[in-house]
């Protein structure tokens, strides 16, 4: 299973857009890159998933380079709610491959 | 996305009491789910994976006599603390793997809201 690096932690301040960068330089062939959010207390949330390029949805955006030895997940326009823990995981959840374990995660503290 | 559902949210029990704690899939059916702990401002650490219909598969440290894992059905599973001490206090989240169907896509874990169970 691939080891994530990420921030500790990031600051950023209302309106801004964030970007969160994790490293995994033993990604595997078979490995998706998936974002989540934790808030205190809750489980956590399903951000993005993504395995190449660029992918989008309502929330952020994913950008993974060509040896996908990395991922930037994208925040635009963060609010004070974006305060959170997200978590990069990588790996496969089909075939014969059965968990996901979690890294440190990065401390997002979004400020008036 | 996916619903699971996780009860009871919060439990407090005496030291040598069991705690069950419950996982469901609400609008899909979970083969594999898994069981994470995660104590305050720490990172959620897996404690096993359950499969429907056999025995669960613990990681490495985890007693699977005192954390009794059940995956009775495709929409259940349960993690029983027995013999609850107060180091065992923590926060438990379950998940539950989520089938894409398809081709070529990987799938998803959805999680639950987790339980804080407190030992006193």
């Amino acid at each position: 299973l691939a080891k994530t690096t990420q921030p500790i932690s990031m600051d950023s301040y209302e309106g801004q857009e964030v970007n969160i960068t994790c490293s995994h330089n033993n990604i595997a062939t078979n490995d998706y890159i998936t974002w989540y959010q934790q808030f205190p207390s809750q489980g956590p949330r399903f951000i993005i998933q993504g395995y190449k390029t660029k992918v989008t949805n309502e929330v952020a955006s994913l950008f993974i380079p060509a040896d996908r030895k990395s991922s930037t997940l994208s925040l635009p326009r963060v609010s004070l709610s974006d305060t959170a823990v997200y978590y990069c995981l990588v790996g496969a959840l089909s075939g014969g491959y059965n968990k996901l374990i979690f890294g440190a995660g990065t401390r997002l503290a979004v400020h008036p | 996305g996916a619903v699971v559902s996780q009860h009871p949210s919060r439990v407090i029990c005496k030291s040598g009491t069991s705690v069950k704690i419950e996982c469901r899939s609400l609008d899909f059916q979970a083969t594999t789910m898994f069981w994470y702990r995660q104590f305050p401002k720490k990172s959620l650490m897996l404690m096993a994976t359950s499969n429907e219909g056999s025995k669960a598969t613990y990681e490495q440290g985890v007693e699977k006599d005192k954390f009794l894992i059940n995956h009775a059905s495709l929409t259940l599973s349960t993690l029983t603390v027995t013999s609850a001490h107060p180091e065992d206090s923590s926060f438990y989240i379950c998940s539950a793997r989520k089938p894409q169907g398809g081709i070529a896509t990987n799938e998803k874990l959805f999680f639950g809201s987790g339980t804080q169970l407190s030992v006193l």
